[in-house]
């Protein structure tokens, strides 16, 4: 079946320092989508990428979807402690419906 | 956007008694909700699809008389913890997709504990 493999697993940083996370998927997708879930909380739905190549912004973060829509990535530029949290990212395609996710990447920023 | 709720937020129950779980679409109608259910420290993990007016699609490995989905209406449907134990205790989060929609929806998840 569909698999999305998502990397690193856990991610340290300083404060400043960029970050990124990466998913892979083993079949095509026809979307790709980005969820943060703070400590304690809830997946949040930051994003979904559609188009291939496509490349999104919203502020500090920076989303890409491949140009075989079977990979994206998620940039985060000059972290704050704000942006700590697990992102990840789940993929919708091969024929099915269900949204697989990703094992998600988490953040811990140092002050 | 669409938003999707999930009641009760939080709930501790004892072993052996039944929780059950709502999921609702509140401003669109939802012909498909998604069950998760997210381990400590791990990803969502499907349960379940269920389709409004028919038998939920269980995944592999989740038990169906254990875990009882409903679908009756186009912005309801809810999961029923049967003869809960502390294995059970997890946070369950339901997502809802409507006709003209191209994402699910995510509800804000319920945290079981079974003591």
């Amino acid at each position: 079946g569909q698999q999305v493999m998502q990397i690193p697993q856990y991610q340290h940083v300083q404060e400043g320092e960029d970050f990124t996370t990466y998913c892979n998927s083993s079949t095509t997708l026809s979307n790709i989508q980005w969820y943060k879930q703070r400590p304690g909380g809830h997946p949040v739905f930051l994003i979904q990428l559609v188009k291939s190549g496509e490349v999104k912004k919203q502020k500090r973060l920076t989303f890409q979807f491949g140009e075989a829509k079977k990979n994206s990535s998620l940039h985060i530029t000059a972290t704050q402690t704000t942006d700590v949290g697990t992102y990840f990212c789940a993929g919708e395609g091969g024929g099915s419906e269900k949204l697989v996710f990703g094992k998600g990447t988490k953040l811990t920023v140092n002050p | 956007g669409a938003v999707v709720s999930q009641h009760p937020s939080r709930v501790i129950c004892k072993s052996g008694t039944s929780v059950k779980i709502e999921c609702r679409s509140l401003d669109f109608q939802a012909t498909t909700m998604f069950w998760y259910r997210q381990f400590p420290k791990q990803s969502l993990m499907l349960m379940a699809t269920s389709n409004e007016g028919s038998k939920a699609t269980y995944e592999q490995g989740v038990e169906k008389d254990k875990f009882l989905i409903n679908h009756a209406s186009l912005t309801l449907s809810t999961l029923t913890v049967t003869s809960a134990h502390p294995e059970d205790s997890s946070f369950y989060i339901c997502s809802a997709e409507g006709w003209l929609e191209e994402t699910q929806y995510f509800g804000p998840g319920t945290r079981l504990l079974v003591l």
